[in-house]
């Protein structure tokens, strides 16, 4: 079965700080992706990568960035966590095949105080 | 562009019931269309997906979807239900032309005993 590993399911920081969430799928997918949900709203798209050192901007972009340094990881950057991005994260995997669907971690809930 | 619309916020179901949780969508091309489920504090897990053939598709869990085309939906059904299966259901549609998949903002489904 295809694993998402999200490390961190709670994380609690404050105003300001620089958050790292990190995702490893385990089955040498392509294609990779974060998005937040938030209740009322669905999922929505940040960012995704189709390959090592690349990425694409999603419907929701700012105040993140994301890198791609091996095939298998893909980090969710907030450069200075702001209270509105007090959310769950959830991270995403899919292989090749265009039809095929995406792999979710278990998500990550981040608290910004 | 393409959007998908989950009309219904909850959908209240009792046991042994049959339930139907409705999805539409709007591409430009033939959609490819997934539905997901969320249990919680838990990541999404895929159910079931069309891509082309025929219209009833059988997925996980002894759901199954319709897709119409002229209707443009793709309502997700069970003949039975369970307390297990309350849980938020999410539709997802893409366009072939484009790289990324498009969620509604889930339905709620709560199975009574």
């Amino acid at each position: 079965d295809v694993k998402v590993t999200q490390s961190s399911r709670y994380l609690v920081k404050r105003t300001g700080e620089k958050v790292f969430l990190e995702c490893v799928q385990d089955m040498d997918h392509e294609n990779m992706f974060w998005y937040r949900q938030d209740p009322g709203l669905g999922l929505r798209l940040i960012y995704f990568s189709y390959d090592v050192k690349m990425k694409e901007k999603g419907d929701i972009p700012e105040g993140y960035s994301v890198s791609r340094e091996k095939k298998e990881r893909f980090s969710l950057i907030l450069e200075s966590a702001s209270t509105n991005q007090t959310s769950m994260y959830l991270c995403a995997s899919r292989g090749t095949v265009n039809t095929g669907e995406l792999f979710f971690g278990e998500g990550s809930r981040l608290t910004v105080l | 562009a393409q959007s998908v619309a989950q009309p219904e916020d909850q959908v209240n179901v009792a046991e042994g019931n049959p339930l139907t949780v409705k999805c539409t969508y709007s591409v430009s091309g033939n959609p490819y269309l997934f539905w997901y489920v969320q249990y919680p504090n838990r990541g999404l897990q895929f159910l079931l997906k069309y891509i082309t053939g025929d219209n009833l598709v059988k997925g996980s869990y002894g759901f199954e979807a319709e897709f119409n085309k002229s209707q443009t939906s793709f309502h997700l059904k069970k003949p039975s239900a369970l307390v297990s299966d309350s849980a938020l259901y999410f539709c997802a549609v893409r366009d072939p032309g484009y790289s990324t998949l498009t969620f509604g903002k889930g339905t709620m489904l709560l199975v009574s005993p």
